[in-house]
Order: C-alpha cells, then sequence, then structure tokens
C-alpha cells in the first residue's frame, strides 16, 4: 500500500523568503509519480507540480521545484521568493499505475502555510 | 477552454436523507475519480469511472455510489446520508496518458448533513 507522509501541519514564512515544505512517500513499485497541489480557502485543488519517478532532473514550475530524493523516498516543494497569494493548504499525492491502467492518486494530510507581510 | 465544473456549490441535507452530485470533466478528458475531503484532512479517494463502468473503488461503503454518462460526466450519490458525510466532495478529471500526470480537479461541492 502506497502511504504519503506530510510531518508540517503548519508552516510560516515571511514574505519574499522561500519555504519548504516536506513530503516523504513509501511504495515498493519503481514506477509513480509524485505531485504538489495547493488547495485555497475556496475548496479548488490546484496541480502544482509533477515529479516522475524515473525523471532524473528535478521538476521546477516557476517559483516552485521539487527536491525529489529517491533513495531517501521524499519529494520536498520549495517555494521560492513567497507571496501573500500563496497561503493556502498544500497536498503532497503519489499515483501509481494501478488495475485496468488507471492511476489513482494517493493524498497526505496536508501542511497550512501561512505568508505574512 | 472549461475545467472541471462541479454542482452545487454547497447544500445541506438532513440525516436520513439521499443527495446527488454531479461532475462534468475538463474538454478531452474521458475518467472521472470522486474524493471525499473531511475537514483538517487529506482527499480520500471513493471511485473511478471509466467508460461508464466503476474501475476502481475505495473503501466506501455501499452507500456510495456513482454514475458515468455517455458524455463522460458523471454523478455521485449518497444514501442514507449520516452526519460522517459532511465533507467537501472533489471531482477529478484525467485522460489516460502514460504518465498519468494530467489529473484536474473540480473546486468541489460542500456538503453538510445535519
Amino acid at each position: 500500500a502506497q502511504k504519503i507522509t506530510q510531518t508540517q501541519p503548519g508552516m510560516f514564512v515571511q514574505e519574499k523568503e522561500a519555504v519548504t515544505l516536506d513530503c516523504t512517500y513509501d511504495t515498493s513499485d519503481q514506477s509513480y509519480g509524485l505531485f504538489w497541489y495547493k488547495q485555497p480557502s475556496s475548496g479548488e485543488m490546484i496541480f502544482l507540480i509533477y515529479q516522475g519517478s524515473y525523471d532524473e532532473q528535478n521538476a521546477t514550475e516557476g517559483r516552485y521545484s521539487l527536491n525529489f530524493q529517491k533513495a531517501r523516498k521524499s519529494a520536498n516543494l520549495v517555494i521560492s521568493a513567497s507571496q501573500l497569494g500563496d497561503s493556502a493548504m498544500y497536498f503532497c499525492a503519489m499515483t501509481q499505475r494501478g488495475a485496468g491502467g488507471s492511476y489513482i492518486p494517493t493524498f497526505g494530510r496536508g501542511t497550512s502555510l501561512i505568508v505574512h507581510p | 477552454d472549461a475545467g472541471v465544473t462541479q454542482s452545487p456549490t454547497h447544500l445541506i441535507k438532513t440525516r436520513g436523507q439521499q443527495v446527488t452530485l454531479r461532475c462534468s470533466p475538463k474538454s478531452g478528458h474521458d475518467t472521472v475519480s470522486w474524493y471525499q475531503q473531511a475537514l483538517g484532512q487529506g482527499p480520500q479517494f471513493i471511485f473511478q469511472y471509466y467508460e461508464e463502468e466503476e474501475r476502481q473503488r475505495g473503501n466506501f461503503p455501499d452507500r456510495f455510489s456513482g454514475h458515468q454518462f455517455p458524455n463522460y460526466s458523471s454523478e455521485l450519490n449518497v444514501n442514507a446520508l449520516l452526519l460522517g458525510d459532511s465533507a467537501l466532495y472533489l471531482c477529478a478529471s484525467s485522460y489516460q496518458t502514460i504518465s498519468g500526470n494530467t489529473i484536474y480537479f473540480g473546486e468541489g461541492s460542500w456538503l453538510t448533513v445535519v
């Protein structure tokens, strides 16, 4: 069974500083995908970044980068130059190809990020 | 290009009643998954529909059922509502690619059971 662990229930960061949100995962499969989603108070899950297990380079998307350490089974999200609008819940998720070719993400419990001026 | 749309956005039901939630996937997507997100928790997988059939199911009772229509839209039905069913219900649509990294979520339906 897959498992995603986010050990930080809440994080605070000052505007314009960088912040790292931790995520570790547990799987015995070699092929899997790792995601980060942002969830503002409105409820929508907004896709941020994706890393495939065979990708050798760390994924980057604008101010977001994923620090992928395969041997340690960690996939930390780094947000550079934090903005007030980054305040939200952040979820780490993992997908593996299951029965019938379907991909079912398993989510962690989330980290609440608050960016203050 | 419309993303994933869900309706209704908010609703209140009484214990024992039944509820139907609706989801229209993103254009070009053929797979719909439903999630339940309780307050302070991550989303929990309910089931996934593909080609109008339930392809995979999470650890939810039979009170939770669904349907997918030929246009790929989907419904989630919950019977005999319990107070514990109060949650945000998220719909996600995707197209089965090799990498599986094309999963998009709607804004969710907030269900309160009183």
